[in-house]
């Protein structure tokens, strides 16, 4: 089985802030990885499929990069928005998620 | 507009058996690939069950193979997942998705609680 693991697990940040979260994979996915946020009580939202594809709607602050086994999610300047829980997902083989990074108000 | 809504989660005891279905709409529902994702209180997300637009192809996660049955109703755009020897750490919120090879839509869930 594929396995994500995600850092950090949370972070505290300002409106404004850079905010970077990595996701490791257990073997190669190649670029077979989304992002999604999903805030308390909601469900997920897609931000970007294919480790670097912006889902139609999604703010160009919010960017993805990398392959094989190590991705990033990269919002340029957090906005008030923005506050949330991010999780990556493979789907090289099945599926399969990060245990989730929450970002907080710091 | 794509429009995926879960319904038949509940209470129900240790041992019991709850059928879960998603309505879906705004699509052409027999070309996608479904999945049902689950969400333990205060934990990650993790991946149930998948079925393809025909049918024929069905997945399991290894937690629940042998206690959990897909299905679909190509007729009526739904999706259903039956649910029997439930166990406390089934409880989870249960998402039905549309498979775009990710998840590009997602239902609100259904809140599915195992306890005595």
């Amino acid at each position: 089985d594929i396995q994500l693991t995600q850092s950090p697990s949370s972070l505290s940040a300002s409106v404004g802030d850079r905010v970077t979260i990595t996701c490791r994979a257990t073997q190669n996915i190649f670029t077979y990885l989304a992002w999604y946020q999903q805030k308390p009580g909601k469900a997920p939202k897609l931000l970007i499929y294919g480790a670097s594809n912006l889902q139609t709607g999604v703010p160009s602050r919010f960017g993805g990069s990398g392959s094989g086994t190590e991705f990033t999610l990269t919002i340029t300047s957090l906005q008030p928005d923005d506050f949330a829980t991010y999780s990556c997902q493979q789907y090289h083989r099945y599926w399969t998620f990060g245990q989730g990074t929450k970002v907080e108000v710091k | 507009e794509v429009q995926l809504v879960e319904s038949g989660g509940g209470l129900v005891k240790p041992g019991g058996s709850l059928r879960l279905s998603c309505a879906a709409s705004g699509f052409t529902f027999d070309t996608y690939t479904m999945n049902w994702v689950r969400q333990a209180p205060g934990k990650g997300l993790e991946w149930v069950s998948s079925i393809d637009g025909s049918g024929r192809y069905i997945y399991y996660a290894d937690s629940v193979k042998g206690r959990f049955t897909i299905s679909r109703d190509n007729a009526k755009d739904s999706l259903f997942l039956q649910m029997s020897s439930l166990r406390a750490e089934d409880t989870a919120v249960y998402f039905c998705t549309r498979d775009s090879n990710y998840g590009d839509y997602w239902g609100q869930g259904t809140l599915v609680t195992v306890s005595s």
